[in-house]
């Protein structure tokens, strides 16, 4: 069975500063990997996923992760970050040819501070 | 394309009582997935349905059901709610079928509190 773990449950970081949130899986097969945010009260959005191909995959506001199959992770980045994106960070984790229901880990809350 | 739309988006009930829960996928979309997110246990996945079929189960207890209509819209019910089912609520639409892989899209969920 699949499993996420992501390493912080809280990352404060100072606006402009650089941020890495951690995220390693466990599976036994091939995976399709995504990064979701959620803004307060509202539902989660992609920011991300990794399907096959190029390990570092680009995403929607400024963010990127890089697939390491060897460590099992799935970091996301950004080299420098705004107050807008204080939010709840998902990392999520599907097998191919299985159900493909997503196993989601439990989240990281990025607070960026002026 | 208008996205995934759930509703009511806050409700309140009293232990003992039920709930029902609403959720329309995007234009196309034949499956539906309904989440538990709680601040103690994260987002934990209760079904999925796909063309009107219970596809996919979690681990939670009877109390918790689901339906999906022919239009594709979901449905789920809470029975003698407890406290614990204090939470919010997703549901998520994907394709389900084709080069599904796994991407969902999320309403913005819909928020109960049992007193």
């Amino acid at each position: 069975a699949q499993s996420v773990t992501q390493l912080d449950s809280q990352v404060p970081v100072f606006e402009e500063a650089p941020v890495e949130l951690r995220c390693n899986y466990s599976s036994s097969v091939s995976v399709y990997l995504f990064w979701y945010v959620q803004y307060p009260n509202q539902g989660l959005q992609l920011l991300l996923k990794y399907l096959s191909g190029s390990t570092l995959v680009k995403g929607i506001n400024g963010f990127e992760a890089e697939f390491n199959k060897s460590q099992t992770s799935f970091h996301l980045r950004k080299p420098s970050v705004h107050i807008s994106d204080t939010a709840e960070y998902f990392c999520a984790v599907s097998e191919p040819g299985g159900s493909y229901i997503p196993t989601f880990g439990r989240g990281t809350s990025l607070i960026v501070h002026p | 394309k208008a996205g995934v739309t759930q509703t009511p988006r806050y409700l309140i009930k009293t232990r003992g009582q039920q709930v029902t829960l609403s959720c329309s996928p995007i234009s196309g979309h034949r499956s539906v997935s309904w989440y538990q997110q709680t601040p103690g246990q994260g987002l934990q996945f209760l079904f999925e349905y796909f063309s009107e079929t219970q596809r996919n189960k979690g681990n939670f207890p009877g109390r918790f059901s689901g339906r999906q209509f022919s239009n594709s819209r979901s449905e789920m019910n809470v029975s003698t709610l407890e406290l614990g089912d204090s939470a919010l609520y997703l549901c998520a639409s994907s394709p389900g079928t084709g080069t599904f892989t796994g991407e969902l899209f999320f309403g913005e969920g819909s928020r109960l509190t049992v007193l």
